[in-house]
């Protein structure tokens, strides 16, 4: 099944621990993108890749980190984490460039104490 | 900036009443308009694209330049329709999306 999925889904950790959250994707899609979702705030983008390694920040990148050693997969990685990193992330990848369908993964909620 | 600006939290309907969820934008260049759903316990998936000038589940959507809105409109609203909403819009050299803080519809009976 065509699908982008995310490991955890679900995560509580304490401040300044490392984490990093998967995103892999099954259809050799070339884009793929973290974003955040906060009440009230709507999706915001972390970062971006538009092909292996290659990648750029979003509108919201700081405290975080991504890599793309492979097409199929985008970490997000929490260097020293904060409470006000505690949302639900999101990562997505389309075909080509964002013209075309984003497909969304199914959410990771992360908790920061 | 570039900004996409729901004015609506929550938009509130009776089923069969017809529906706009409001969607403007500021982008100095050519606007590329999606409007993306999340359904409850669903993943977000688009709904429609203003490119595409296509009507899916009942939905519409037209871009007006002048006033820069691209709604959402649907005839008669229907339970299924519940929903969050975003719109969105590419920026940034068709690099980035940018979301609107969305709109929860709800249809009741």
């Amino acid at each position: 099944e065509a699908q982008v999925t995310q490991n955890p889904r679900y995560l509580i950790t304490v401040t300044g621990k490392k984490l990093t959250v998967t995103c892999s994707q099954n259809m050799n899609h070339e884009y793929m993108s973290w974003y955040r979702q906060d009440p009230g705030l709507g999706l915001r983008q972390i970062y971006y890749s538009m092909n292996v390694e290659v990648t750029d920040k979003g509108d919201v990148p700081e405290g975080y980190k991504v890599s793309r050693k492979e097409k199929r997969n985008f970490p997000l990685i929490l260097e020293s984490p904060s409470p006000n990193q505690t949302s639900l992330y999101f990562c997505a990848s389309s075909l080509g460039t964002l013209y075309n369908e984003q497909f969304f993964g199914p959410g990771t909620r992360l908790t920061v104490l | 900036a570039q900004r996409v600006t729901q004015p609506e939290k929550l938009l509130s309907v009776f089923k069969g009443a017809p529906v706009e969820l409001k969607c403007n934008y500021s982008y100095s260049g050519s606007p590329e308009l999606f409007w993306y759903v999340q359904y409850s316990r669903q993943r977000l998936q688009l709904l429609l694209r203003h490119i595409s000038r296509e009507s899916i589940k009942g939905f519409t959507a037209d871009l007006n330049k002048g006033e820069t809105s691209f709604h959402l409109k649907k005839p008669f609203a229907q339970e299924e329709d519940s929903a969050m909403y975003y719109c969105a819009n590419i920026t940034g050299t068709a690099s980035k999306l940018t979301f609107g803080t969305g709109t929860r519809l709800q249809v009741t009976l």
